[in-house]
């Protein structure tokens, strides 16, 4: 079965830190990767996916990621953050075949102060 | 844009009653997923459907069950409420890719 697991639960940054969010998952197979957000008292969000090609995707909001297939991981990052980042983030995979569904991590919250 | 519904907001429903959460999607997708979502827990999966009438069981099934008669609409279904089903519940439908579109869900709050 698949599993993911997010590294940090809660991480707080001041504002214009660089921000790394752990995220490891555990399948053998191809698999497709999402960073998803949600923004206090919001909906789910799609932050960025990686299906295949580049393991360096970009995602909205100067987000992006990188997979690598060897660590099982794929980690997000973030030059700078903002106080408008707040916000908690969740990795979620799904195996590349048809009749499966997306399973999430336990979340990591972000908390920047300006 | 996808737009995925979900019938209630919030919702207060005493123990031992049976509750209906409904979600209705207009994308087409034949996939459809419902979650809960706890603190500390993340996402857990309960079930999905990817086709009319087919239903599979997630990771946490127990206490609960679906239904899928229309392709557009997926409902969750707590045969008999009880307090650690209390919860916010997601909806989400997904097409040929693999990315999910999600609602904007149901806290459910069970006394």
């Amino acid at each position: 079965a698949q599993s993911v697991s997010q590294h940090n639960h809660h991480v707080i940054l001041s504002e214009a830190a660089s921000l790394e969010l752990g995220c490891n998952y555990s399948y053998g197979g191809t698999v497709n990767l999402f960073w998803y957000v949600q923004y206090p008292g919001q909906h789910l969000q799609l932050l960025l996916k990686y299906f295949s090609g580049d393991p360096l995707v970009k995602g909205i909001k100067g987000f992006e990621a990188e997979f690598i297939k060897s660590k099982f991981s794929f980690n997000l990052r973030k030059p700078s953050v903002q106080w408008s980042d707040t916000a908690e983030y969740f990795c979620a995979v799904t195996a590349n075949q048809a009749g499966t569904a997306l399973i999430f991590g336990k979340g990591t919250t972000l908390s920047v102060s300006s | 844009d996808v737009k995925v519904t979900q019938s209630s907001r919030y919702l207060v429903k005493r123990t031992g009653e049976k509750v209906f959460l409904e979600c209705v999607q207009d994308m087409d997708h034949e996939n459809m997923f419902w979650y809960r979502q706890d603190p500390g827990l993340g996402l857990r999966l309960i079930y999905f459907s990817y086709d009319v009438k087919m239903k599979e069981k997630g990771d946490i099934p127990e206490g609960y069950s679906v239904s899928r008669e229309k392709k557009e609409r997926f409902s969750l279904i707590l045969e008999s409420a009880s307090t650690n089903q209390t919860s916010m519940y997601l909806c989400a439908s997904r097409g040929d890719t693999y990315e999910q579109y999600f609602g904007p869900g149901t806290r459910l709050t069970v006394t």
